[in-house]
């Protein structure tokens, strides 16, 4: 079993929509919690980091439930420059991330 | 500032040669770390540094060694190359361990056949 898994899509939704990511991860001990975008051949790069009790960061929610060890992340009223794989990563108790294979989202006009 | 950098972008090898990738940083990072990213594998740890003169094994460390000799680089070596190490490799820094963001470089992508 993979440590973060994710569904890898491809989401394909129109722009305007609301579109929402889930993820799982194995280890419990895990501290830390991110979600990372990364466009087409690409670096990734830090969209916004998890917090127990959920935040938001203008059209994006990130909610995280350790209990059921379970990540989301809400995007609405998508854009076209939304379109990209968004990656789910953890921290686990050291400092290593530990990186979902990612989700495709394509924002079509 | 440039961020994080790698050189070169790509390369191609044939099995058995050697090579080296280069990551420089110039945000005074303490940690630095190689990335390997294959489809549908997700981002794999090779190697990481807590600091200069020092490194130690991630996820998938067999056939590859690094070094951080100053602090501003990390490099990557591939002593005899293999098929299974064509990929996309990504070098990032991070201030320091403790949840903080890991900023990545462009990424070098490495044919080897």
């Amino acid at each position: 079993r993979k440590e973060v898994e994710q569904d890898p899509g491809p989401f394909n939704v129109p722009e305007g929509a609301t579109v929402a990511f889930n993820c799982t991860y194995s280890n419990s001990a895990s501290q830390s919690f991110f979600w990372y975008r990364q466009d087409c051949r690409k670096e990734p790069k830090l969209l916004m980091s998890v917090y127990s009790s959920g935040n938001e960061d203008g059209r994006f929610t990130a909610q995280l439930n350790r209990a059921s060890q379970y990540i989301s992340l809400l995007i609405r009223d998508s854009k076209l420059s939304d379109s990209a794989t968004y990656l789910c990563v953890v921290r686990d108790s050291s400092y290593k991330l530990i990186f979902g294979s990612g989700t495709r989202l394509l924002v079509r006009p | 500032n440039a961020g994080v950098t790698q050189t070169p972008k790509f390369r191609v090898l044939k099995t058995g040669q050697s090579m080296t990738l280069l990551c420089a940083q110039d945000m005074n990072h303490e940690y630095m770390y190689w990335y390997r990213q294959d489809p549908g594998m997700g981002l794999r740890l090779i190697h990481y540094s807590v600091g200069e003169g020092t490194t130690a094994k991630g996820e998938v460390p067999d056939g590859y060694n690094v070094s951080r000799l100053k602090k501003q680089n990390f490099l990557l070596g591939l002593e005899s190359a293999a098929p299974s190490q064509t990929s996309v490799y990504f070098c990032a820094s991070s201030y320091s361990g403790g949840g903080e963001t890991q900023y990545f470089g462009p990424g070098t992508r490495l044919l080897v056949l």
